[in-house]
């Protein structure tokens, strides 16, 4: 079965503070994708950023940033100089074949 | 530039009968994915169309079934509907040859 395990269910960070949250997945393929996604309270799922497993480089999309760790199957998402915006659930996911698998989510409060 | 909607955004069935969600998606994708996400939990797949035939499903029962148009929009059917099928539909689209998908706002579905 393929897995993907958030352990922080609620994480708080203040504004303009920088936060990491955590993804570990589980799966016997080589080649897969993987995915962060927020949910704000309007509940429209939004590409955060998205990393390709064959590449070494980190995925960064201006204030998000991952931390790939291919061997320990883990998918950090580091995100930098907090917005009030940033509040949602954060899911991160991987694919393969053409399915996305989801974690249970992190909800995240960013506080003025 | 048009992203992808979805209608209706909140329906209301009894245990028994059927329902149609619809899905567009956004401009120049051809290809459809559904999911389901019950309170508090992570999207699970339910099945992708891509030129009109269903490409990949997951574990779910055949009282779930779809369709894609020739303009790649999508239903989603779900027969003789159980309590449990209350939760947030969601439809996502992709280009056939990219993984990325990108979600609608959903559909939310209470069963009574």
């Amino acid at each position: 079965a393929q897995t993907v395990t958030q352990s922080q269910p609620e994480m708080s960070v203040q504004e303009a503070e920088t936060v990491t949250l955590s993804c570990t997945y589980d799966t016997s393929e080589s080649n897969y994708y993987l995915f962060w996604y927020k949910q704000p309270p309007s509940r429209q799922m939004i590409l955060v950023i998205r990393q390709e497993a064959y590449k070494q480089q980190n995925a960064t999309e201006n204030r998000f940033s991952v931390n790939f760790q291919k061997a320990a199957k883990s998918f950090s998402l580091k995100i930098s100089d907090s917005q009030l915006g940033d509040t949602a659930m954060y899911f991160c996911a991987f694919m393969i074949g053409y399915a996305l698998n989801f974690g249970k989510g992190t909800s995240l409060l960013v506080t003025p | 530039d048009a992203g992808v909607t979805q209608s209706p955004t909140h329906l209301i069935k009894t245990r028994g009968q059927q329902v149609t969600l619809r899905c567009s998606p956004k401009s120049g994708h051809d290809t459809v994915s559904w999911y389901q996400q019950a309170l508090g939990q992570g999207p699970q797949f339910i099945f992708q169309y891509y030129e009109e035939e269903e490409r990949q499903r997951g574990n779910f029962p055949d009282r779930f079934s779809g369709h894609q148009f020739p303009n790649y929009s999508s239903e989603l059917n779900v027969n003789a509907l159980l309590l449990g099928d209350s939760a947030l539909y969601l439809c996502a689209s992709s280009l056939r040859t990219q993984e990325t998908q990108y979600f609608g706002p959903g559909t939310r579905l209470l069963v009574l």
